[in-house]
């Protein structure tokens, strides 16, 4: 079993669709988590960070964390064509030790 | 201001050149990365620099070679590599605050080797 797991993907919604993204993970270390976005050819770009299981929400994204069941998320409200990304889900223990990527998602939202 | 920077951006070497990519951050940032990330899979981790010192090194191939001449910049010399070595080579950054150490990524340098 792989320590991060990422729902595979592709993605394709149409515009204005509610997206949502999701990783489970297997390490209880782990306890800060991250969602990055990464567009075709350039760097991932840290998006959300949460700590505690909860919501956190920053605009049209909302990323949730629910630490019983190793599971978090990433909602995108209102999506749009510039959200067409590849979305990685990345965690970490304490001190940024044993960080580590989900494989990622890729996202199309269609016109 | 969370910036890395990477030059080039793009690079094109044969398998007996020697080249170098490059790194920089002036964010005070205690640690340094270094990433290769092949076509739809996530980036997998090189190097971490820590006060200028190695502090991981992947079992990654002698044909790359890290360095940290100074705490904002960092460097990745690289030698008679191979065709499969092409990647996007991603540098990151990271900032500590309290337990949570958080990695901001620059955009990468994209290199293939025929």
């Amino acid at each position: 079993q792989k320590e991060v797991e990422q729902d595979p993907g592709p993605l394709s919604v149409p515009e204005g669709a509610i997206v949502s993204l999701n990783c489970t993970y297997s390490n209880s270390a782990f306890q800060y988590f991250m969602w990055y976005r990464q567009y075709s050819r350039k760097g991932p770009e840290l998006l959300m960070y949460t700590y505690s299981s909860g919501n956190k929400e920053d605009g049209r994204f909302t990323a949730q964390v629910d630490k019983s069941s190793k599971y978090i998320s990433l909602f995108i409200r209102d999506s749009q064509p510039s959200d067409s990304a590849t979305y990685l889900c990345a965690m970490s223990g304490n001190y940024g030790q044993n960080f580590v990527f989900g494989p990622g998602t890729r996202l199309s939202v269609l016109p | 201001d969370t910036e890395v920077t990477q030059t080039p951006k793009h690079l094109v070497m044969g398998m007996t050149n020697k080249k170098s990519l490059k790194c920089e951050q002036h964010m005070g940032h205690r640690a340094m990365y270094w990433y290769k990330q092949k076509a739809k899979k996530p980036p997998e981790l090189m190097f971490v620099y820590s006060y200028e010192k190695l502090s991981i090194n992947e079992s990654v191939p002698s044909r790359f070679s890290p360095e940290c001449p100074n705490s904002s910049l960092l460097n990745l010399h690289l030698h008679a590599l191979q065709p499969e070595d092409s990647a996007l080579y991603l540098c990151a950054s990271s900032r500590r605050q309290g337990a949570r150490e958080t990695q901001y990524f620059g955009p990468g340098t994209r290199l293939l080797v025929l």
